[in-house]
């Protein structure tokens, strides 16, 4: 099957840099995706890796280490409309087509 | 459509009846999830569904759980019996290439 292990809270102020963690466990690796969810409304997608290194969209990058089993999402100049729940995920299951996300971590900025 | 389109956005029922749940994937995508969202959690796998292929039932917690698909198109997700654990928020997702997925902006159940 499959695992992810994300810190359930992070705190940071506006204008600063946070970095959520996730490290996985899989039989067989597709990439690792990120995604934000805000109180009450629906995922989206931010990112995702397939290779090692790092992606930069904006703001936002992603970090992979497929030989660690390990990423992390990096949120640059944080502003107050990034407080959301951030959720790593890999490809699981038979054929592995379905998405299985990690537990999320709970971002929250302050002035 | 433009997005993933859920119906009903919010559902209050009494426990024991049946509840339908509909949702209509953005066009052309093959791939379909259901997810299950408690207060506060984490998001739940229900089902999977890709082209005509055999669905991926793993997640539904019990045979009160069922899922269709009408060939690439909509999907009903159908409670029965329904008990107060599952009050939880039903999202539904579409994807082109099973690593990008959209999800719609779920179906809010609440059983009393």
């Amino acid at each position: 099957g499959q695992s992810l292990e994300q810190p359930s809270e992070v705190t940071a102020v506006e204008g600063a840099i946070v970095q959520i963690n996730c490290t996985y466990q899989t039989s067989g690796f597709y990439g690792l995706s990120w995604y934000q969810q805000h109180d009450g409304g629906a995922p989206t997608f931010l990112s995702y890796n397939a290779l090692d290194g790092l992606e930069e969209t904006g703001r936002f990058s992603s970090f992979l280490s497929r030989s660690d089993s390990y990423g992390y999402l990096l949120l640059q100049e944080l502003q107050m409309k990034d407080s959301a729940s951030y959720f790593c995920a890999v490809r699981g299951g038979v054929g592995f087509q379905k998405l299985v996300f990690g537990t999320g971590t709970r971002l929250l900025v302050s002035p | 459509g433009a997005g993933v389109s859920q119906s009903p956005s919010n559902k209050v029922t009494e426990k024991g009846k049946d509840v339908e749940l509909r949702c209509d994937p953005i066009s052309g995508h093959t791939a379909l999830y259901w997810y299950r969202q408690r207060l506060g959690q984490g998001l739940e796998f229900l089902i999977y569904f890709q082209g005509n292929s055999a669905p991926d039932k793993s997640g539904l917690p019990s045979d009160r759980f069922s899922a269709e698909r009408t060939g690439e198109s909509v999907s009903t997700l159908t409670i029965q019996r329904t008990q107060q654990e599952d009050s939880a928020v039903y999202l539904c997702a579409s994807s082109l290439d099973g690593n990008t997925i959209y999800f719609g902006e779920g179906s809010w159940l609440t059983v009393v």
